[in-house]
């Protein structure tokens, strides 16, 4: 059965500090990676999606690596701003399924 | 924007009265899901859906059921609520891409808050 584990549970930095989210998933056979964002009350946002075949992805001050032989992947934050506080999840689709298994989240702070 | 909408957004019942949720979605994708997340517990799949009537359960199927006679409508049904059933739950859906070949990416609705008394 498939375990994903982030860590840290919570972290706080200062502004325009960078910063590494960590992923960790017990099953390798997976068909993709995704990281997302919850702001308090909403709904999720959709952030990267790695595929099983691709090491990493990149979206402006993100930057998301997948190594499944080690089970992990980064979320990587550029110059963190105030703005980017929220609570980052990540779910993993398993190989032969439609269903994603997600993490507990981290909830990120980033003071002025 | 993947179309969704959840209804009702926000909803207090009490205990033992049957409860639906509706998630509908306007781009014809084929597969949706039922999630619920608590305190403590993440995000849990409760039930999905690959196609119309095709549905398969989750992790945390027990006390609901679902239903999808249209593409673009999937219910959730709480049968008989219970206090344990307070929670958010979203909805997803996942789409495939560009060349038509399913990429797994999920896109959430806004939730749907339900308190049971």
């Amino acid at each position: 059965k498939q375990e994903v584990t982030q860590i840290p549970a919570a972290l706080s930095v200062p502004e325009g500090e960078n910063l590494v989210l960590n992923c960790s998933f017990t099953d390798s056979a997976i068909y993709n990676l995704q990281w997302f964002r919850q702001d308090p009350g909403k709904g999720l946002t959709s952030l990267l999606l790695i595929q099983s075949s691709q090491r990493e992805q990149t979206s402006g001050r993100l930057n998301a690596s997948l190594d499944k032989s080690s089970g992990r992947s980064t979320l990587y934050i550029a110059a963190s701003q105030p703005g980017d506080s929220a609570t980052y999840l990540c779910g993993v689709c398993q190989t032969g399924g439609f269903k994603t298994i997600f993490g507990a989240g981290t909830r990120l702070f980033v003071k002025a | 924007d993947a179309g969704i909408t959840q209804s009702p957004r926000h909803k207090v019942t009490e205990t033992g009265t049957p409860v639906t949720l509706r998630c509908h979605q306007t781009e014809n994708h084929r597969y949706m899901y039922w999630y619920r997340q608590d305190p403590g517990h993440g995000l849990r799949l409760i039930h999905y859906s690959y196609g119309v009537k095709d549905t398969d359960k989750g992790e945390v199927s027990d006390g609901y059921s679902v239903s999808r006679s249209k593409t673009e409508d999937f219910l959730l049904t709480l049968e008989s609520a219970t206090s344990s059933q307070t929670s958010v739950y979203f909805c997803a859906i996942s789409e495939s891409g560009l060349a038509g070949v399913w990429t797994g990416e999920l896109f959430f609705g806004e939730g749907s808050r339900l308190t049971v008394l």
